[in-house]
């Protein structure tokens, strides 16, 4: 299994400032057949399901604010916040779906209010 | 619109056999690079994917699941149901189906709203 780690577990962050969640895996998620990246970011609020951000670790599924920024190739993967909202307290999670055989997320992180 | 809905029991014996549905629409799991994929979230805890099929009927499940675990598709219906037997109070979650559009690389871009499950006697 490609085992996905985050980090923080959890971030507290002012208002209007900066979040950076990092996501490492165990193996590299960067397919040579398409030179893609299978890496996705959700953000998740309670009671409701799981939201895709991003996906290809930095296309941003339509409709996402600008705000939120994927990056990273390989093994090691960074979702940026540029300007933290009241809105985006969530748990973001990333995962990893470059294995056709199992896909795997992280063990999400907690974005709240400092 | 794409949407889909989870169904199944809300409360469930230890050492039965638990089955869930997901009804879809506004995509068939017929095309090329469709498929559909099962997630859960124990309370408190992290998202766990299980199992996905595709329009190929392919299917790939958790390893640490795949012994519990059946996929299978009623294309006519539009529904892709979710067998896992042999339950404990540790499968206690919130059950999610999910659209896959790889073939626009987008893994989980529609989910149903889940189905909380409990696991207990």
């Amino acid at each position: 299994d490609i085992v996905m780690t985050q980090s923080p577990d959890s971030l507290p962050v002012s208002l209007g400032e900066r979040a950076t969640i990092n996501c490492k895996s165990s193996q590299s998620v960067l397919r040579s057949s398409d030179n893609k990246n299978y890496l996705a970011w959700y953000q998740h609020k309670p009671g409701q399901p799981p939201k895709l951000l991003i996906y290809w670790a930095s296309t941003r599924e339509s409709g996402v604010p600008d705000r939120f920024t994927g990056s990273g190739s390989g093994t090691d993967f960074t979702l940026t916040i540029s300007s933290l909202q009241a809105d985006d307290v969530a748990v973001y999670y990333c995962q990893q779906y470059s294995s056709s055989i199992a896909w795997t997320f992280g063990q999400g992180t907690k974005v709240e209010i400092k | 619109q794409i949407t889909l809905k989870e169904s199944g029991p809300s409360l469930v014996q230890p050492t039965q056999t638990l089955t869930l549905t997901c009804t879809f629409s506004g995509f068939s799991l017929s095309a090329r690079g469709v498929g559909v994929a099962w997630i859960r979230q124990p309370p408190g805890k992290a998202l766990e994917w299980l199992a996905n099929i595709y329009w190929s009927d392919d299917k790939y499940y958790s390893p640490s699941l795949k012994s519990r675990l059946t996929i299978f598709r009623d294309t006519s219906n539009n529904q892709v149901v979710l067998i896992m037997t042999n339950v404990d109070p540790v499968d206690t979650a919130t059950y999610y189906c999910g659209n896959i559009a790889l073939g626009r690389g987008r893994p989980l871009a529609f989910w149903g709203q889940g189905t909380l499950v409990t696991v207990s006697s």
